[in-house]
């Protein structure tokens, strides 16, 4: 089971800022935070993960709140090519491995 | 960055045919891939972990003997459907997880293989 819940879908007008919020009340304390998101008939791209802190790249800001019970991907500039489904994920393990289990994601549609 | 290739990106093939898929990290080593299968509208389903040079671990569900799965390098992994029948059709999906590069649990994504049984 996906430990994580995510709107179905959102939706946001080229050049602003994206917000996907995602629950992960479960997490404990080892676990990730880890965002991909897939555009259709594509493999999955991965994003950006974090533990604790808020982190950043050239794609997107993650922000975790302090009891990590929940967190929030901000596209800064959203594009048309941002149109995708983003998928929240927190890491599960078996036998020690990292294995990413998908939930249904926020399809995010972009537009003009 | 890590790329990983699938091949073929799309086949079509009669029903009680088989069908491999290649999955190959191209500029990375990966002692572990994992293949999905992903219906419309749908997220992806966790078919398989398979780890060089051992048998692969089947998640609950999957038929061992008719999805085979052979890891017989560091770059390259394959799925076979055996006698694959309609409602095999699916967008199936290899991950690799590189051996020493960067955080032990990043994972990257292969482009995906289109399977159609007619």
């Amino acid at each position: 089971d996906a430990k994580t819940t995510q709107p179905t879908s959102m939706d946001c007008a080229e050049g602003r800022a994206a917000n996907l919020p995602c629950n992960h009340s479960t997490i404990s304390g080892n676990e990730y935070v880890y965002w991909y998101r897939q555009i259709h008939s594509q493999g999955p791209q991965y994003i950006i993960h974090g533990l604790k802190n808020n982190e950043t790249n050239e794609m997107a800001s993650l922000i975790i709140t302090e009891d990590r019970k929940s967190s929030t991907l901000i596209l800064p500039h959203a594009t048309l090519r941002d149109t995708a489904v983003y998928y929240c994920i927190v890491s599960s393990t078996s036998g020690g491995s990292y294995i990413p289990t998908f939930g249904r994601g926020t399809s995010l549609i972009v537009h003009p | 960055g890590a790329v990983v290739s699938q091949h073929p990106s799309w086949v079509i093939c009669k029903s009680g045919t088989s069908v491999k898929i290649e999955c190959r990290s191209l500029d990375f080593q990966a002692t572990t891939m994992f293949w999905y299968r992903q219906f419309p509208k749908q997220s992806l389903m966790l078919m398989a972990t398979s780890n060089e040079g051992s048998k692969a671990t089947y998640e609950q569900g999957v038929e061992k003997d008719k999805f085979l799965i052979n890891h017989a390098s560091l770059t390259l992994s394959t799925l076979t459907v055996t006698s694959a029948h309609p409602e095999d059709s699916s967008f199936y999906i290899c991950s690799a997880r590189p051996l020493g590069l960067g955080n032990y649990n990043e994972q990257f994504f292969g482009p995906g293989t289109r399977l159609t049984v007619l």
